[in-house]
């Protein structure tokens, strides 16, 4: 089946420690991205790519590092300079820019 | 600034009723509306309005596009307790989509 794997579906994180949410698409889309949601508020985009090798920042990209390597992968990781990351990060992919985003099933990340 | 506006922010009605949810959007180069349903975790696709006045219908879900007035509307006719759910939209530019905040729907049995 094609769709969109995040891992893990929880995830907690000390004070000071570096965590990295995965995200693996089998869709052969060219455009992935992250998004944040946060109770009551739409979801906020925190980087995305268009092609391997190359992405971009969006809104709210301070405190987070993404890569992608592959097509298949998105990577982000939330680092210790993201003072507030409790949320729920939410991971897409799209055949074009913008354009019809399948999501994956999403992380909730909790600080400890 | 490129927003859209959803409303209302909740709703919740008796099995049966017929809803209409609202989006309005002032985004520069605007290309697309869509609409999203999440009900647990994955927002899973709806609609994708791209001219004004043609409806798009998807069983009892149907949903217009006014790119005059920089709205949209979603209707769902006979609810169901399946129907529960926050209903997303989000306006496409260039590059990306700009996201309401949602309607959170609650359909009583």
């Amino acid at each position: 089946d094609g769709g969109i794997t995040q891992s893990p579906k929880y995830l907690f994180r000390k004070e000071g420690q570096n965590v990295t949410l995965s995200c693996e698409q089998n869709l052969n889309h060219d455009a992935m991205y992250w998004y944040r949601q946060d109770p009551g508020q739409g979801l906020r985009l925190i980087y995305y790519s268009q092609i391997v090798n190359d992405f971009q920042k969006g809104d709210i990209a301070e405190g987070y590092s993404v890569s992608r390597e592959k097509k298949e992968s998105f990577p982000l990781t939330v680092t210790s300079a993201q003072k507030n990351p409790t949320a729920f990060y939410l991971c897409a992919s799209s055949i074009e820019t913008p354009g019809v985003l399948f999501f994956g099933s999403g992380t909730q990340l909790s600080v400890l | 600034e490129d927003k859209v506006v959803q409303s209302p922010l909740s709703l919740v009605v008796h099995e049966g009723d017929t809803v209409t949810l609202n989006c309005s959007y002032e985004v520069t180069n605007f290309r697309s509306l869509l609409w999203y349903k999440q009900e647990k975790k994955a927002p899973t696709f709806l609609f994708m309005l791209t001219s004004s006045g043609i409806e798009k219908k998807s069983g009892r879900l149907s949903s217009i596009l006014d790119k005059k007035e920089l709205f949209s509307i979603l209707n769902i006719t006979a609810t169901q307790t399946g129907d529960s759910a926050i209903y997303l939209c989000a306006a496409g530019s260039n590059y990306q989509l700009i996201w309401g905040a949602g309607t959170k729907l609650i359909i009583k049995p």
